[in-house]
């Protein structure tokens, strides 16, 4: 089975702060993803990375950076914590070889809940 | 238009009653489709995927797509009180998956 982990559930963070958020793959994916989930704005994707040291803005990039320095790692990295980034959080991860081949199958994390206050 | 489009429901079925879950997407080059499920509080999953005009079914499940209309559904029969979740609708754009918001499903015992 695949299993994508995350480094936490919960987390709280102060305005300002900088924030990591740790994702890890065992099944030697390619590709890795972040995302947030916000109720009645669904899913939406910030970052993606399809091999190491490579990475691709996603739709709402702004605040945000990653890094993938190993393939089964990929951390989002919030600069200087704002309140509108109080969030889900889902990291996930597919298959893939090359960019054409992002679009199968995405296998989840459990989320991080983030709130900054 | 939106990219991806889904009803938010909720939509109440009653159990043992076939549930129709609705989707329309914009892009005419979109390829891939996908139906994840996801529980409250948790992750989403996949249950279904579909690139080919028609239906696939898997077990309870069914999705049809067509390409012509923009549109792809999925159909549980039988319906479960373990069914009620938020189903997400999902098509690529390029090389990204987008997501629509899900519908939500309450299948009514």
């Amino acid at each position: 089975d695949v299993k994508v982990t995350q480094s936490s559930r919960y987390l709280v963070k102060r305005t300002g702060e900088k924030v990591f958020l740790e994702c890890v793959q065992d099944m030697d994916h390619e590709n890795m993803f972040w995302y947030r989930q916000d109720p009645g704005l669904g899913l939406r994707l910030i970052y993606f990375s399809y091999d190491v040291k490579m990475k691709e803005k996603g739709d709402i990039p702004e605040g945000y950076s990653v890094s993938r320095e190993k393939k089964e790692r990929f951390s989002l990295i919030l600069e200087s914590a704002s309140t509108n980034q109080t969030s889900m959080y889902l990291c996930a991860s597919s298959f893939g070889t090359g960019q054409g081949a992002m679009v199968d199958e995405q296998f989840f994390g459990p989320g991080t809940r983030l709130t900054v206050l | 238009q939106k990219e991806v489009e889904q009803n938010s429901g909720p939509l109440s079925v009653p159990e043992g009653a076939i549930a129709s879950l609705n989707c329309t997407y914009s892009d005419r080059g979109s390829q891939s489709f996908f139906w994840y499920r996801q529980y409250s509080g948790k992750s989403p999953e996949l249950i279904m995927f579909i690139y080919s005009n028609g239906d696939k079914e898997d077990g309870r499940f069914t999705a049809q797509l067509n390409k012509a209309s923009q549109y792809v559904s999925l159909l549980i029969r039988d319906s479960q009180p373990s069914d009620s979740a938020t189903y997400l609708c999902a098509v690529n754009r390029d090389d990204k998956i987008i997501f629509g918001k899900g519908t939500r499903l309450h299948i009514l015992p």
